[in-house]
């Protein structure tokens, strides 16, 4: 019973280079999220998707993209990294879209911007 | 901007004792959900408050929600080193699915 994986797990990245985080659930879930955690910091919304077919912006979307590829994946990508993307990403998802809720997290991708 | 804002940031007790955060919002909600993270990993779901409730319980987590005073507290009851974690709260952005983090309290229990 996996939940949500993310891939790769650590990435170190030099300035101006893409790479793209992968994230897939098994929870048969319609939402899916992506968010950054910085030291001290919760959890920022960077994009999420409501259900298979359509993504939106969060909090802090700028310089990143996302492809909601089927229902059980949802990946980032940054295309040219900086270092203020040095940070942990979380992908998230959980079931319907509906209020009330709960939201099952990956582990997280470490990645490291030089 | 934040919703959620937890106190203390960081809180250190001995094991058997009890712990307690408090977590602060600004706007309306219609729930409050509180989780965990432990060092390294992702963040899990302990429990959700819906705002017509005003006391819930989970084996020995007791949360309260007020929502004259827009907050809520997470009681940890004889609290075991295994509790050593990041606590957060989070609450619906907008009146919507997507959910605002504060930015957690970090306890430590001592052996």
């Amino acid at each position: 019973n996996a939940g949500v994986t993310q891939t790769p797990k650590f990435q170190v990245l030099k300035t101006g280079q893409s790479m793209t985080l992968q994230c897939a659930q098994d929870m048969n879930h319609n939402s899916m999220y992506w968010y950054r955690q910085d030291p001290g910091m919760g959890l920022r919304l960077i994009y999420y998707s409501a259900s298979e077919g359509t993504t939106d912006k969060g909090e802090v979307p700028n310089g990143y993209n996302v492809s909601r590829l089927n229902k059980r994946e949802f990946s980032l990508r940054l295309e040219s990294a900086a270092p203020s993307q040095t940070s942990v990403y979380f992908c998230a998802s959980s079931e319907l879209g509906q209020l009330n809720q709960p939201q099952h997290f990956g582990d997280g991708t470490r990645l490291s911007i030089l | 901007s934040q919703q959620g804002e937890e106190d203390p940031q960081a809180l250190s007790i001995q094991e058997g004792e009890n712990a307690t955060m408090n977590c602060s919002y600004k706007t309306s909600i219609n729930n409050l959900q509180w989780y965990r993270q432990n060092s390294g990993r992702g963040l899990v779901h302990l429990i959700l408050i819906r705002s017509n409730e005003r006391e819930k319980h989970s084996g020995r987590l007791r949360v309260t929600l007020d929502t004259s005073k827009k907050s809520s507290s997470l009681l940890i009851t004889a609290s075991r080193a295994a509790d050593t974690a990041s606590y957060f709260c989070a609450t619906p952005r907008d009146s919507s699915y997507k959910l605002i983090f504060g930015s957690g309290t970090r306890l430590l229990v001592r052996p």
